[in-house]
């Protein structure tokens, strides 16, 4: 059964604009860590924002922020006032347990084009 | 900052080669991951490695193996290059403790003629 789903394969936005990324996981591990990655047409992977489960609040970084439904299994990446720069593939990711050994599962990503 | 780099951007090999990708990280992390990325899949786990000399296969580990001989290297093997093994390789690496991110070189795009 697929772990992570990205429902979304891509997606075009204004400018300027506010985006949601979907993701929903499935785990019954109580402990896990949920990622999302961006990945330009340079083909690297860059890091931009972690949740724990047991977090109590919503992870932000600058324009990013994560919506944790932990209840309905979701973990959507919200990025305000979009820029032509983050035109790029979105990942969500998550780790079950906190074993450092744990291996991280990837979603099938989303292509975001941000519309000038 | 975290570098991890890895030997090719790009390669080109043929049927039944011997293909090395290596990996390096500067940042003393315990554990390397080596993924495959194909469109529509995301990224998929070949082999990952939380110590010198330990491997764990991942999900897609057939026609593949790794050396750890040392914490900052982590190699992938292709023993047999086949067609289908065409593909984007990344590599990553993580510190080993609660929370903490992988960090990605900048992919291995390998050609199987």
């Amino acid at each position: 059964a697929q772990k992570i789903t990205q429902t979304q394969p891509g997606m075009f936005v204004q400018e300027k604009e506010a985006v949601t990324l979907d993701c929903t996981y499935d785990t019954s591990d109580p402990s896990y860590g949920l990622f999302w990655y961006k990945q330009p047409s340079s083909g690297e992977m860059i890091f931009l924002i972690y949740q724990g489960s047991y977090d109590q609040q919503n992870a932000t970084e600058g324009r990013y922020s994560l919506n944790f439904q932990k209840a309905r299994k979701s973990a959507n990446l919200v990025i305000s006032a979009s820029q032509l720069g983050d035109s790029a593939m979105y990942f969500c990711a998550m780790r079950e347990g906190y074993s450092s050994a744990s291996k991280i599962i990837f979603g099938s990503g989303t292509r975001l084009s941000i519309r000038p | 900052d975290v570098k991890v780099t890895q030997s090719s951007r790009y390669l080109v090999k043929r049927t039944g080669e011997k293909v090395f990708l290596e990996c390096v990280q500067d940042m003393d992390h315990e554990n390397m991951f080596w993924y495959r990325q194909d469109p529509g899949l995301g990224l998929r786990l070949i082999y990952f490695s939380y110590d010198v000399k330990m491997k764990e296969k991942g999900d897609i580990p057939e026609g593949y193996s790794v050396s750890r001989e040392k914490k900052e290297r982590f190699s992938l093997i292709l023993e047999s290059a086949s067609t289908n093994q065409t593909s984007m390789y990344l590599c990553a690496s993580s510190l080993g403790q609660v929370g903490d991110t992988q960090y990605f070189g900048p992919g291995t795009r390998l050609t199987v003629l």
